[in-house]
């Protein structure tokens, strides 16, 4: 049973560079979210999809942040162009819905560490 | 507006002690509330959930916590600690947008 696949797990790239982090939720889950964790801030929502649909981007740090859900399969987290400061863990979760759709816990990736120099 | 407060930042035990992670919740919808661990380099796995349910929930690993509403409290237990519990524990609070909440978290040393 595979659960959210993240890729890369590593990622060294100068500032400037454009980054793409990716994300296969587990099949068959209708909502998708990315979060970055920093010592500094602990983990952040930056997005959640539902049904591939955007439904809060409130967390996302600035216009240099972008994130997509071409199908229910895939999603991307994008940086353009890419800071220091950007230097984090991003992670993606998945969670079924049913009826109560706040008590299904969320599934996680195991990460994409991002370092920018 | 919902948060949490987890109340020790680190948790130092002896193998085969028990281990007590406390966690005060603030909420103004009905909460979910869950306990996630998060080993090295790896994501966060979900220890247990409460749901309205039973207020003692059991979890994996031997993990269980209990919901206090009077306390708004949520605080992890094991009867006795493996050297495999060493990790980093989060208590997480779910809002009814399906927003969730962390902890700043609780590392937790276990010494042989």
């Amino acid at each position: 049973d595979a659960g959210v696949i993240q890729s890369p797990r590593h990622e060294v790239t100068e500032m400037g560079q454009e980054v793409t982090l990716r994300c296969k939720p587990i099949s068959g889950h209708d909502y998708l979210f990315w979060y970055r964790q920093t010592m500094m801030r602990g983990l952040e929502l930056l997005i959640y999809f539902n049904n591939n649909v955007p439904i809060d981007d409130s967390g996302m740090p600035e216009d240099r942040f972008s994130a997509k859900m071409p199908n229910a399969s895939f999603s991307t987290l994008k940086i353009q162009p890419s800071e220091p400061r950007d230097s984090a863990v991003y992670f993606c979760a998945s969670s079924p819905s049913t009826g109560q759709f706040s008590n299904q816990p969320q599934h996680f990736g195991d990460g994409t560490r991002l370092s920018i120099l | 507006a919902q948060s949490v407060t987890q109340l020790d930042s680190h948790v130092s035990v002896s193998e085969g002690t028990p281990v007590l992670l406390r966690c005060n919740y603030s909420s103004s919808y009905s909460p979910s509330l869950f306990w996630y661990v998060q080993h090295p380099n790896k994501g966060l796995q979900l220890l247990l959930k409460y749901t309205s349910a039973a207020t003692l929930v059991k979890g994996i690993n031997g993990f269980e916590a209990e919901f206090k509403k009077s306390e708004t409290s949520f605080h992890l237990t094991k009867p006795s600690a493996h050297m495999s519990d060493a990790a980093e524990y989060f208590c997480v609070v779910s809002d009814e947008n399906y927003k969730l909440s962390f902890g700043a978290g609780t590392t937790v040393t276990v010494r042989a």
